[in-house]
C-alpha cells in the first residue's frame, strides 16, 4: 500500500521560508506532486518531481529523492495569501492502478504578518 | 478554471435521502476520479473511470456508486444518507500527457445532511 506522512500544521511569519516535508512509502512510485489548497476549494497544482533533485518555479521549490522516499516543498519571500493547506500526493503505476495519485493529510501552513 | 465542472456546488438534503453529483472532465480527458473530503481530513479517494470502465475502487461505501458515460461525463450516487456523509466532493480528470498524469479538480459539491 501506500503511506504517505506530512506535518498537520506549520507556522512562518511573512516574508520568512518554510520547508514542508512529505515522506511516502510506495511500491509503484512514479512521480510526486504538490498541491494548495484554499479551504473550501478546489486543490492547485504546485509542481511535479519524477527524477531525484530540486525543481524550482518562482518562489516555490520542490525536491526529491527516491532512495530516501522523502520530498519537501520550500517557499520563499511567504505572503498572507500563502496561507493553505499543502497537500503531497504520490503517483502509483502499479496495475489496475495505473496513475493513480495518493494524497497525504496536507499540513496547513499559517502565515502571520 | 481547472476546466472540470462540478454541479450541484452546494446541495443540503436530510438522512436517508439519496442525491446525484456530476462531474464534466477536462475535454479531451478519458479519466475521472472522485475524492470525499470532510472536514479537516484528507482527500479521500472513492473511485476512478477510465473511458467509461471502473478502473480503481478506494474507500467507497456500498451505499455510494458510480459511473462515467460515454461523453465521458460522470455521476457520482449517494443513497441512505447518513450525516457524516457530509462533506466536499471532488471531481478531477487526469491530464493525457502521461508523463505527469496531473490531476485537475473540479470546485467540488459540498453536501450538507441534515
Amino acid at each position: 500500500g501506500q503511506n504517505i506522512d506530512q506535518p498537520t500544521e506549520m507556522t512562518a511569519t511573512e516574508g520568512a521560508i518554510v520547508q514542508i516535508n512529505c515522506t511516502y512509502q510506495t511500491s509503484g512510485f512514479n512521480g510526486l506532486f504538490w498541491y494548495q489548497q484554499h479551504a473550501g476549494e478546489a486543490p492547485t497544482f504546485l509542481s511535479y518531481n519524477v527524477l531525484d533533485g530540486l525543481e524550482e518555479k518562482g518562489r516555490f521549490s520542490s525536491f526529491l529523492s527516491r532512495s530516501k522516499g522523502y520530498s519537501y516543498l520550500l517557499l520563499k519571500e511567504l505572503q498572507m495569501k500563502d496561507s493553505a493547506s499543502y497537500l503531497c500526493a504520490v503517483r502509483d503505476d502499479r496495475g489496475s492502478t495505473l496513475g493513480r495519485l495518493y494524497f497525504g493529510r496536507g499540513t496547513q501552513l499559517t502565515v502571520w504578518p | 478554471d481547472s476546466g472540470v465542472t462540478q454541479t450541484p456546488k452546494h446541495l443540503i438534503t436530510a438522512t436517508g435521502q439519496r442525491v446525484t453529483l456530476r462531474c464534466s472532465p477536462r475535454s479531451g480527458d478519458l479519466s475521472v476520479y472522485w475524492y470525499q473530503q470532510s472536514l479537516d481530513q484528507g482527500l479521500q479517494f472513492l473511485i476512478q473511470y477510465y473511458n467509461g470502465e471502473e478502473r480503481a475502487k478506494g474507500n467507497i461505501l456500498e451505499r455510494f456508486s458510480a459511473q462515467q458515460f460515454p461523453d465521458l461525463h460522470s455521476e457520482l450516487n449517494l443513497s441512505s444518507l447518513e450525516l457524516g456523509d457530509s462533506a466536499l466532493y471532488f471531481c478531477a480528470s487526469q491530464g493525457r500527457d502521461r508523463t505527469t498524469g496531473e490531476l485537475f479538480f473540479g470546485e467540488g459539491s459540498r453536501l450538507t445532511v441534515l
